[in-house]
């Protein structure tokens, strides 16, 4: 079955405690980004990759890494949490044209305390 | 760059009423168009989108959208709805032949009650 896998779906971590949110995917999209979903504000764009070993910043990186050594794999790195990256993130993945729709993941719940 | 607008953030209805949920977008260039539907608990998935060609464009689960150039929109309609589409609705727009991906509205939370 054609689908993009996030791990884990709730993590709950104290200030500063490094994190790695997974994200895979099995349609050999050349895309892949990260979202964060917060009341109000929508999806906002965190990072992006057009293939492997490119990326990009979004519209809000700040506290955040990636990396994209393999097609499939698309992890997001929080070297040092804070209180406000509490959100939902999902995961999404293209091919790169811009007519090709998204597939997102389920999304994981990050609570930062 | 594009924008999108979503003109309500929360649309409740009654079951069997018909639906239409706005959206509008800003670009310089042309573009293509998509709604995306989250249920609850879940990620995003495409509802439906529009390319090029007819401008009223059929998805899944009886919804449908129509674009129109002139009013830069593109509403999402059903023209009865059930209980089970409660849920949060996007719509989103990529510049045609740009590098850039996909601008989202910020939502439309769709209630449907009894």
């Amino acid at each position: 079955e054609a689908q993009v896998t996030q791990n884990p779906r709730y993590l709950i971590t104290v200030t500063g405690k490094k994190l790695t949110v997974t994200c895979s995917q099995n349609m050999n999209h050349e895309y892949m980004s990260w979202y964060r979903q917060d009341p109000g504000l929508g999806l906002r764009q965190i990072y992006y990759s057009m293939n492997v070993e490119v990326t990009d910043k979004g519209d809000v990186p700040e506290g955040y890494k990636v990396s994209r050594k393999e097609k499939r794999n698309f992890p997001l790195i929080l070297e040092s949490p804070s209180p406000n990256q509490t959100s939902l993130y999902f995961c999404a993945s293209s091919f790169v044209t811009n007519n090709s729709p998204l597939h997102f993941g389920n999304g994981t719940r990050l609570t930062v305390t | 760059a594009q924008s999108v607008t979503q003109l309500d953030s929360q649309v409740p209805v009654f079951e069997e009423a018909p639906v239409e949920l706005r959206c509008n977008y800003s670009s310089s260039v042309s573009v293509y168009l998509f709604w995306y539907v989250q249920y609850p608990n879940q990620g995003l998935q495409l509802l439906l989108k529009y390319l090029s060609g007819s401008t009223l464009v059929k998805g899944i689960n009886g919804f449908e959208a129509e674009f129109n150039k002139s009013q830069t929109s593109f509403h999402l309609r059903k023209p009865s709805v059930h209980i089970s589409d409660t849920a949060e609705y996007f719509c989103a727009a990529a510049a045609q032949g740009g590098s850039e991906k996909l601008v989202f509205g910020k939502g439309t939370k769709l209630t449907v009650n009894p």
